[in-house]
């Protein structure tokens, strides 16, 4: 089955306390995104990826890092969370850059940092 | 950078009821992407509007944009408890290169049976 996974799905931490989100296509994707959706807000990209080793910032990148060594995933580091960073986040991602709508959302992950 | 600003908020419907939801942006959409949110869950591509003036249908959903190109709408007939969900229209920003989109901030649906 086509699909994008995220783990954890649900994540409580302490300020300062690096984690990582994992992200996963099977779908041998080029482009991945990760996104952060707040209330009133909608979805705010973080980070994006065209390909293996090529990431670009997306609207709201601080605070977060990512990275593309493989073209099946697509980490998610937050080096020190703070509790600004509690969100539910939706990594994506599509077969090419041209694709973009078509993009395949991940189920999300919701964080609380406190 | 683009801003996309969608109304109403939050909506209530009795089942069997239509409703509309609209979708706003301050420059011209050079593409305009309807999706569907289940709570909790990862969005869902429903249609995408390019031209002026165009519109889509799928099963009980009509997406328009309009003419000039700056505001979109999606028209539901007949509304079903399965249509419930948070709606988000997302717009590609940079002249057709399609690199990222920027999402409004969202509109819930609830359908009352």
């Amino acid at each position: 089955e086509a699909q994008v996974t995220q783990n954890p799905r649900y994540l409580i931490t302490v300020t300062g306390k690096k984690l990582t989100v994992t992200c996963s296509q099977n779908m041998n994707h080029e482009y991945m995104s990760w996104y952060r959706q707040d209330p009133g807000l909608g979805l705010r990209q973080i980070y994006y990826s065209m390909n293996v080793e090529v990431t670009d910032k997306g609207d709201v990148p601080e605070g977060y890092k990512v990275s593309r060594k493989e073209k099946r995933n697509f980490p998610l580091i937050l080096e020190s969370p703070s509790p600004n960073q509690t969100s539910l986040y939706f990594c994506a991602s599509s077969l090419r850059d041209r694709a973009i709508y078509e993009q395949y959302f991940g189920p999300g992950t919701r964080l609380t940092v406190t | 950078s683009q801003e996309l600003e969608q109304s109403p908020q939050s909506l209530i419907v009795q089942e069997g009821k239509n409703l509309t939801i609209n979708c706003t942006s301050s420059k011209t959409l050079y593409g305009l992407y309807w999706y569907k949110q289940k709570y909790g869950e990862g969005l869902i591509f429903l249609m995408m509007l390019q031209k002026g003036g165009e519109e889509k249908s799928h099963e009980k959903i009509t997406a328009k944009l309009d003419e000039k190109k700056q505001q979109s709408s999606l028209h539901i007939t007949a509304s079903q408890p399965s249509h419930a969900g948070i709606y988000l229209c997302g717009a590609d920003p940079t002249s057709g290169s399609a690199r990222q989109l920027t999402f409004g901030s969202g509109t819930q649906l609830t359908v009352l049976p």
